[in-house]
């Protein structure tokens, strides 16, 4: 069965800092899902990666997937405490989603 | 946009009750997914379902059921509660195409 890992664990950043979180899938990607939970509540979609290269970016933060199609990371620019929260990348899988346990992240200011 | 409601936000139950959770999408989605989430085990599939009286079982499907009887509500079914189903619920609805959408979730306590 395919495993995401996902690291690191927990990230403590100041704010205005840049930070990446990276996804290393056990299996090729077919479709690599980022999304972000803010404590307590659902999960918001971030971006979705296809092909081998790909980046994408929304506002300030860039998903990549590698060309291998077995790593992807996340790239914040200029952090701010809006971007505080869980980050979790999502494998498809047969038409469902298997994900990683997450990235807490935390924005000092 | 799409929206994915889930009933309650805040549940709590005794252990060996009957519990329902229930989740409603609004745009005519195939498929309806519901996964469990717990602190350093991540996002975990119960149950899921492509249509109307479909399931197929997920990962961790033990303790529960569903059911699917319009294809726009799919409703989780705890038979008898027990502690270690004190969780957050999420539900999820994906048509083709690219994103799946989420409910907000519940977080359920069984006492």
């Amino acid at each position: 069965s395919q495993e995401l890992e996902q690291s690191p664990q927990s990230l403590i950043v100041q704010e205005g800092k840049n930070l990446t979180i990276n996804c290393t899938s056990s299996k090729t990607l077919y479709g690599l899902y980022w999304y972000k939970q803010k404590y307590g509540e659902g999960l918001i979609f971030l971006m979705m990666l296809q092909k081998g290269g790909e980046e994408k970016s929304h506002e300030k933060i860039t998903a990549k997937l590698d060309e291998k199609k077995q790593q992807s990371s996340l790239h914040i620019t200029a952090s701010q405490p809006s971007h505080a929260g869980i980050y979790l990348c999502g494998a498809l899988n047969a038409d469902k989603i298997i994900f990683g346990k997450g990235t807490r992240l935390h924005i000092l200011p | 946009d799409v929206k994915v409601t889930q009933s309650s936000r805040y549940l709590v139950k005794r252990t060996g009750e009957k519990v329902f959770l229930e989740c409603v999408q609004d745009m005519d989605h195939e498929n309806m997914f519901w996964y469990r989430q717990d602190p350093g085990l991540g996002l975990r599939l119960i149950y899921f379902s492509y249509d109307v009286k479909m399931k197929e079982k997920g990962d961790i499907p033990e303790g529960y059921s569903v059911s699917r009887e319009k294809k726009e509500r799919f409703s989780l079914i705890l038979e008898s509660a027990s502690t270690n189903q004190t969780s957050m619920y999420l539900c999820a609805s994906k048509t083709g195409g690219v994103g799946y959408t989420f409910g907000s979730g519940t977080r359920l306590t069984v006492v």
